[in-house]
């Protein structure tokens, strides 16, 4: 079936840590993003990327690193210099044009101790 | 890039009731309009694109006002099924120019009750 999968569901780790949540899609989508989801808030962007070897910051870029080596996978880290890093982590894809309609994965919930 | 800005509620309606949802976005050069639907601790899903002409899905419409700058999604014959976030995005041109980035509203909260 195509998708976006994105592992694990929950993720734990404890502080000073880095660690990387995988995202990865079978849509032969070209733009792909991550989002930050706090309790009650909005979605916040951290990265996307339109393209291979490409990407670009978003809002909330600082204490996060992301690579697209492939097509297909966006891995984003977390890394220690992230001062709140407990949050819901949701990524997506879009075909670039025309309207670059976004559909997610199931998130992952990163709790850092 | 510029706000979008969305009521947060929550609108608590009986079954059956009409409900209506605005969104208003700063930017007056946004390009592509949607309104997507998440349930509690899961991810976001599309529910509609949203066009200059208005469009329906069933017991849902949507209508764009661009010389006002909002959206709007309307709900007939409320289910409890309905019961969820619904989150307004829009798409504007980023600050580097030549790509196009959606911006969420935080979210209208609706609970359907008995």
């Amino acid at each position: 079936d195509g998708g976006i999968t994105q592992s694990p569901k929950y993720l734990f780790r404890k502080e000073g840590q880095n660690v990387t949540l995988s995202c990865e899609q079978n849509l032969n989508h070209d733009a792909m993003y991550w989002y930050r989801q706090d309790p009650g808030q909005g979605l916040r962007l951290i990265y996307y990327s339109q393209i291979v070897n490409d990407f670009q910051k978003g809002d909330i870029a600082e204490g996060y690193s992301v690579s697209r080596e492939k097509k297909e996978s966006f891995p984003l880290t977390v890394t220690s210099a992230q001062k709140n890093p407990t949050a819901f982590y949701l990524c997506a894809s879009s075909i670039e044009i025309p309207r670059r309609t976004q559909y997610f994965g199931p998130g992952t919930r990163l709790t850092v101790l | 890039r510029k706000e979008v800005e969305q009521d947060p509620g929550p609108f608590n309606v009986p079954e059956g009731a009409t409900v209506a949802f605005n969104c208003t976005y700063s930017n007056s050069a946004s390009q592509s309009f949607f309104w997507y639907r998440q349930d509690c601790r899961k991810e976001p899903k599309l529910l509609m694109s949203v066009y200059s002409s208005g469009n329906e899905d069933g017991r849902f419409t949507a209508q764009l006002n661009r010389a006002s700058q909002y959206i709007s999604l309307l709900i007939r014959d409320s289910k409890l099924s309905d019961s969820a976030t619904y989150l307004c995005v829009v798409t504007a041109e980023g600050a580097s120019g030549g790509s196009y980035i959606p911006t969420f509203g935080r979210g209208t909260s609706l609970i359907v009750h008995p």
